[in-house]
């Protein structure tokens, strides 16, 4: 079975300072691999996702996640916070088109002035 | 814009009663889902639905059941509410092969008292 494992519930960052969320999985194929951000009372966003390709992927906002299929790893990171990034972030699995996403447990990301 | 269309978007009900969420898409999308959304953020599939007549449980048992008579349409129903049932109910759909990731309503926060 497929599975997501996100290191750290809560991320504190400064304003201006690098962010980074991991993300590891597990997949018995190659998978999709997606982050998605999420606002107070929104649903879910599509930050950006990976399928087949360049590994390394640029999404919305400025943030860029990198697949790196030796260590089943696919962290986001942004060099830059800002305030606005203060949010939910989930990452997320699919081995193919054919089963459900299977998401982390999400991490939240705070940013201080 | 939104693409998928969550009702209601805040509920407050008793306990026993009878409820149906809605969830509606303009995308065409054959596939949809239901996820419930703890307090703590993780994400549980509960239903999804790969077209038409087809619905499928997911891992998690919320005592609910769906529906999918029209492409469009997928509502959640509740026969019996229970306190326990309090979340926040999110609605998603994607393309077949999922490549462009899910596309999320905003949600239904879900009271029960």
């Amino acid at each position: 079975a497929q599975s997501v494992t996100q290191l750290g519930s809560h991320v504190s960052v400064s304003e201006g300072a690098l962010v980074l969320l991991r993300c590891n999985y597990s997949s018995s194929v190659p998978p999709y691999l997606f982050w998605y951000v999420q606002y107070p009372n929104q649903g879910l966003q599509l930050l950006l996702k990976y399928t087949t390709g360049a590994t390394l992927v640029k999404g919305i906002n400025g943030f860029e996640a990198e697949f790196k299929k030796s260590e089943t790893s696919f962290h986001l990171t942004k060099p830059s916070a800002h305030m606005s990034d203060a949010a939910e972030y989930f990452c997320a699995v699919s081995p193919s088109g054919n089963t459900p996403l299977v998401f982390g447990k999400g991490t939240r990301l705070s940013v201080i002035a | 814009e939104a693409d998928i269309y969550q009702t209601p978007r805040y509920l407050v009900i008793g306990t026993g009663k009878k409820i149906t969420l809605e969830c509606s898409q303009t995308m065409g999308h054959d596939k949809m889902y239901w996820y419930q959304q703890d307090p703590g953020m993780e994400l549980h599939l509960i239903h999804y639905s790969y077209g038409v007549n087809s619905t499928e449980k997911g891992d998690l048992s919320s005592e609910s059941t769906v529906s999918r008579i029209r492409t469009e349409h997928f509502p959640l129903t509740l026969e019996s509410a229970r306190p326990s049932h309090t979340s926040q109910y999110l609605c998603a759909s994607s393309d077949p092969l999922d490549m462009k990731g899910y596309t999320f309503g905003s949600g239904t926060r879900l009271t029960v008292v």
